[in-house]
């Protein structure tokens, strides 16, 4: 079946440390995103790619890397410059152009030991 | 003041009421809005796309945009308690594919 895979469902961080958040789709979708999810606060974009080897800041890039090497994978790195990194992350993917939607994962839940 | 305001309710209703979920929004270039579902633990569930003004339907769900009033609505026919979820809204500018903008969700409770 096709569809958005993101691993591990969950996630704990020791202070210091930077993790990085797995996305991988098989849909032959061009465009990647990352999202952070918070608590009475809807969704907020981290970073987006639309093609490999290319990528752009979303609204709350500060303390996050990304890279994109290939269309299927999309890891998200929270570096040890994020000082609230508690959230649910959310990975998503579209075709490419044309304001398609965007489908899912089901989220990493990281938390901080 | 938020882009898009979302009611977060809780929404409580009993199986087999119709429901009527809501968004506004402020930006007029806003062209293309999508309706999701997402569950507890569960990553967002597309349920509907549209572009024009007007209604759309896709059998128990029926989707609603007025841009004269910048107002979205989706409405869920014969409610089950397998429709208690958060309802998200999302939506973008024709000039930007890559950035939809969410509201905050509503929560919907369908008692048995």
């Amino acid at each position: 079946d096709g569809g958005i895979t993101q691993s591990p469902k969950y996630l704990f961080r020791k202070e210091g440390q930077n993790v990085t958040l797995s996305c991988e789709q098989n849909l032959n979708h061009d465009a990647m995103y990352w999202y952070r999810q918070d608590p009475g606060q809807g969704l907020r974009l981290i970073y987006y790619s639309q093609i490999v080897n290319d990528f752009q800041k979303g609204d709350i890039a500060e303390g996050y890397s990304v890279s994109r090497e290939k269309k299927e994978s999309f890891p998200l790195t929270v570096t040890s410059a994020q000082k609230n990194p508690t959230a649910f992350y959310l990975c998503a993917s579209s075709f490419g152009h044309g304001n398609q939607p965007q489908h899912f994962g089901d989220g990493t839940r990281l938390s901080i030991l | 003041q938020k882009e898009v305001e979302q009611d977060p309710g809780p929404l409580s209703v009993p199986e087999g009421a119709i429901v009527s979920l809501n968004c506004t929004y402020s930006n007029s270039a806003f062209q293309y809005f999508m309706w999701y579902r997402q569950y507890s633990r569960k990553g967002p569930e597309l349920l509907m796309y549209t572009y024009s003004s007007g209604n759309k339907e896709d059998g128990r769900f029926t989707a609603q945009v007025d841009k004269s009033s910048k107002y979205i609505s989706l409405f869920i026919r014969d409610s089950q308690p397998s429709d208690s979820a958060t309802y998200l809204c999302a939506m973008t500018p024709m000039d930007s594919s890559y950035k939809l903008i969410f509201g905050s969700g509503t929560r919907l409770l369908v008692r048995p």
